[in-house]
């Protein structure tokens, strides 16, 4: 099955700095690559997806970046601000009969004013 | 986008007794998921719910543990059965509505 990295595990930044956030994974038939930003006490709400016909979406401060030959996608954020601070997932899933989602293990993201 | 409503939102639990979460989507979804999160932990998937049949469950856990329901295509459950202490996570229920994914707000249990 389907193996998510994610690193680093905390990242604390300065507010204006940028954030990169990376992931790994293992099945090469993946297609769809989500990113999640959890805040305290709620679940996980999307932030942007990518699709592995694309290599770069951007949606205002955030963008994600996806290299399908080295396994790799990662989430850029660029200009933090304080309220970006959560706890941030990335996922894959494949293309198969069961189309579930697998998590990396989460950022959490500290943007110090 | 669809809406997913869960409920209860929160629960506080003797061990030894279930629990039945409610997932409801205010559209038909074709997939209905059910994931896990323990305190500071990611997401795992519990199983996936299959309308009008057994549901499909990941390695570690088992249908008697974890019995889920998915009578039609906007509803599921989850039951936590004999809850013990380590039961106590977010229970989130998921659906794929178009090209997107989407949770609900989570069932937060707490076992003692």
């Amino acid at each position: 099955g389907e193996n998510v990295e994610q690193h680093p595990s905390t990242l604390s930044v300065q507010e204006g700095d940028s954030a990169v956030i990376k992931c790994t994974y293992s099945d090469s038939a993946s297609n769809y690559f989500p990113w999640y930003k959890q805040e305290l006490g709620k679940r996980p709400q999307l932030i942007i997806d990518i699709r592995s016909n694309v290599g770069e979406k951007k949606d205002q401060r955030i963008a994600v970046t996806l290299n399908k030959t080295a396994k790799h996608f990662s989430l850029h954020i660029t200009e933090t601000q304080p309220e970006d601070s959560a706890v941030y997932f990335c996922a894959a899933m494949g293309n198969n009969a069961g189309n579930m989602l697998t998590f990396g293990g989460g950022t959490r993201l500290m943007v110090k004013p | 986008s669809a809406v997913i409503s869960q409920k209860p939102s929160r629960d506080i639990c003797q061990r030894g007794t279930s629990l039945t979460i409610q997932c409801q989507v205010d559209s038909q979804v074709t997939m209905m998921f059910w994931y896990r999160q323990q305190p500071g932990q990611s997401l795992t998937l519990i199983a996936t719910a299959n309308q009008g049949s057994e549901a499909t469950y990941e390695s570690g856990f088992v249908i008697d543990k974890f019995p889920i329901s998915r009578p039609n295509l906007t509803f599921s459950t989850l039951t936590v059965s004999n809850m013990s202490p380590e039961d106590s996570s977010i229970y989130l229920c998921s659906a794929h509505s178009g090209n997107t994914i989407y949770f609900g707000e989570g069932s937060w249990l707490t076992v003692v």
